[in-house]
């Protein structure tokens, strides 16, 4: 079975440039996360999907984050604009019924 | 908001030497799971615990929730160079569908 996707993997870009990245979670998973880990701590969570819905987006900058779950399946994060502070690593994490998370390989960005 | 804290945030062992971090929230959770996460890799699922009091047993890995359902604990015995990594506990909410990540203990293990 295959696990997480995330793309890209790496992405280095200047300050007040957009980006973007994109999560295929495990196939029937209904449950999608967004979370970003910064050096040193735990995943802090930006975004929850259930099937298309965001159902707690409470932690996620809106006024420079946005994310989408078109169809239920994938799911897009973008920042526009970037900051130096955004540099972390972008994980996406699915499940199913059960609470066993199943984590990406995650999106290390760099903003210069 | 719901706060969960790990301590210590470092430990570094010799190998054949036992391991324990353990986790406490501010708030009564649910559930609380454990993740282990190698050096530049991503968080992987270990267990999830329920019960009030509750113990778990994978091989030479010990976890425990405790009767308050506030904190919980992981025990390495006799820690091997496989056993790096930083490992996480994340505090569940009934029907919540989220879990709150401490911000982990890396172990270190000197062959």
């Amino acid at each position: 079975e295959a696990g997480v996707v995330q793309s890209p993997r790496y992405k280095i870009i200047e300050k007040k440039q957009p980006v973007a990245f994109w999560c295929n979670p495990i196939s029937g998973h209904n449950t999608l996360y967004w979370y970003r880990q910064n050096l040193g701590q735990g995943p802090e969570l930006l975004i929850r999907y259930e099937n298309e819905e965001a159902v707690d987006d409470s932690q996620l900058p809106k006024d420079r984050f946005s994310a989408e779950r078109l169809k239920g399946v994938d799911s897009t994060l973008k920042i526009q604009p970037a900051e130096l502070g955004d540099s972390a690593v972008y994980l996406c994490a699915s499940r199913d019924s059960s609470y066993e998370q199943y984590f990406g390989p995650g999106t290390r960005l760099t903003v210069t | 908001g719901q706060q969960v804290m790990q301590i210590p945030q470092y430990q570094h062992v010799q190998e054949g030497e036992d391991f324990t971090t353990y986790c406490n929230s501010s708030t009564t959770l649910s559930n609380i799971q454990w993740y282990k996460q190698r050096p530049g890799g991503h968080p992987v699922f270990l267990i999830q615990l329920v019960k009030s009091g509750e113990v778990k047993k994978q091989k030479r890995l010990t976890f425990q929730f405790g009767e308050a359902k506030k904190n919980s604990s992981l025990h390495i015995t006799a820690t091997q160079t496989t056993d790096v990594g930083t490992y996480f506990c994340a505090g569940g909410h009934t029907n919540a569908g989220k879990s709150t990540f401490g911000d982990g203990t890396t172990l270190t293990v000197k062959p």
